[in-house]
């Protein structure tokens, strides 16, 4: 069965930073495209990184380049998102997604649960 | 930025009755290998998203033929032929041709 569980998420305070994990399984990891998407409470969907299937590119939404960092060890089917600097319009349901392909950029075809970020003092 | 445009917001409608959600973007997804990367999604109450269709009309394993897809350039439908119960949840479209990758706002089906 084709799973992508996410972790790591909590509530942190403005400023701090936080990784966020997603265990892939089910498929051969390395040959998809991953990403993160986030959902604000109440409100729709937002793309904020990808990878490639090496890792060699990646991709950052404007309001997380520079403060965001994606990466992926294929070894242990894992993606990553190292948050730093957190505000609080960083608060939302971050979604891991994986498309096949090792450099198809344009669509989300997997989807985990989620791992909810709550940015608050 | 592409931006994605939805309409209506809210859709309610009656059981077996057709449904139709328009997506807008404000330029062409059509990409320079010639395909165009419009994709929907169907994101249940409490769940997550879920994709229905891929580059426009393509529809994935698994998902009712009672979901179509349909347009080109700038304009794009998704069109449920006969809403059942469990059609309940938001739609969103989204554009894969341009970075960085948008979604449109979303548009709540509900039954009547």
């Amino acid at each position: 069965e084709v799973q992508l569980v996410e972790s790591g998420g909590g509530l942190v305070q403005p400023g701090v930073s936080l990784r966020l994990s997603c265990a892939a399984s089910g498929f051969t990891f390395s040959a998809y495209t991953m990403s993160w998407v986030r959902q604000a409470p109440g409100k729709g969907l937002e793309w904020v990184s990808t990878i490639s299937g090496s890792g060699g590119s990646t991709f950052y939404a404007d309001s997380v380049k520079g403060r965001f960092t994606i990466s992926r060890d294929n070894s242990k089917r894992t993606l990553y998102l190292q948050m730093n600097s957190l505000r609080a319009d960083d608060t939302a349901l971050y979604y891991c997604a994986g498309n096949p392909g090792y450099t198809d950029y344009d669509t989300f075809e997997i989807w985990g649960q989620g791992t909810m970020v709550t940015v608050s003092s | 930025d592409v931006v994605m445009t939805q309409s209506p917001l809210s859709l309610p409608v009656t059981l077996g009755q057709p449904a139709s959600i328009s997506c807008r973007s404000s330029q062409s997804l059509v990409s320079s290998d010639g395909n165009t990367y419009l994709n929907w999604f169907q994101q249940r109450p409490g769940q997550s998203p879920r994709r229905l269709i891929y580059k426009v009309s393509n529809r994935d394993s698994g998902v009712p033929d009672r979901f179509s897809g349909s347009g080109s350039g700038t304009d794009f439908t998704l069109r449920i032929s006969r809403v059942e119960a469990e059609d309940v949840g938001i739609y969103y479209c989204m554009q894969g041709t341009h970075w960085p990758l948008t979604f449109g706002g979303g548009t709540k089906v509900e039954i009547k």
